[in-house]
């Protein structure tokens, strides 16, 4: 069975500073690894994923995130916060079969 | 092209009664998803189909919940008897084939609530 934990609930930073957003994941098999944005009332949108090809992973809207095998982590960033980021952060996880098993989720606010 | 729809994108229902939940997959696409969003257990599976395979139901929370895929597109998900604990934003997903790396995309989901 495969899950993942993101750590923090809740991350308020000023526009412009770093976006740091923690996922853990555990799997009995080798993982594939998603996040997901979500804005209010919208459905979930792909942000990037990681399948092997490279342990860091660029996606959309200037985020990335590095696949770490010793720490099992695959954490978010982006260096320099913007407004639109507002949103809710999923880190999701599938491993030997099709299903997403999805974190809590992170709340990213950005003071202006 | 089209993302994936649903609808209706707000449900109000009361509690015993029955409700149908519609889902237009991406065009091409043999797989799809079924997810639930509530505030108490966060994100989770429910159901799956692959082309004429059977589905795979193993998330489904109970026999109150059923849903079928008609030709290989559009799905419904049907809750019979309404509870309150089934008030959630159920999202619809597919993606290409279903594979274990591809990317699932999501519907805007239907806003569930019983009274």
């Amino acid at each position: 069975a495969q899950s993942v934990t993101q750590l923090g609930s809740h991350v308020s930073v000023s526009e412009g500073a770093l976006v740091l957003l923690r996922c853990n994941y555990s799997s009995s098999v080798p993982p594939y690894l998603f996040w997901y944005v979500q804005y209010p009332n919208q459905g979930l949108q792909l942000l990037l994923k990681y399948t092997s090809a490279a342990t860091l992973v660029k996606g959309i809207n200037g985020f990335e995130a590095e696949f770490k095998k010793s720490e099992t982590s695959f954490h978010l960033t982006k260096p320099s916060a913007h407004m639109s980021d507002a949103a809710e952060y999923f880190c999701a996880v599938t491993g030997g079969d099709y299903k997403l098993s999805f974190g809590a989720g992170t709340t990213v606010t950005v003071r202006a | 092209g089209a993302g994936v729809s649903q609808s209706p994108s707000n449900k109000v229902t009361e509690k015993g009664k029955d409700v149908e939940l519609r889902c237009d997959p991406i065009s091409g696409h043999t797989a799809l998803y079924w997810y639930r969003q509530s505030l108490g257990q966060g994100l989770e599976f429910l159901i799956y189909f692959q082309g004429n395979s059977a589905p795979d139901k193993s998330g489904l929370p109970s026999d109150r919940f059923s849903a079928e895929r008609t030709g290989g597109s559009v799905s419904t998900l049907t809750i019979q008897r309404t509870q309150q604990e089934d008030s959630a934003v159920y999202l619809c997903a597919s993606s290409f084939r279903g594979g274990e790396q591809e990317t699932q995309y999501f519907g805007p989901g239907t806003r569930l609530l019983v009274l």
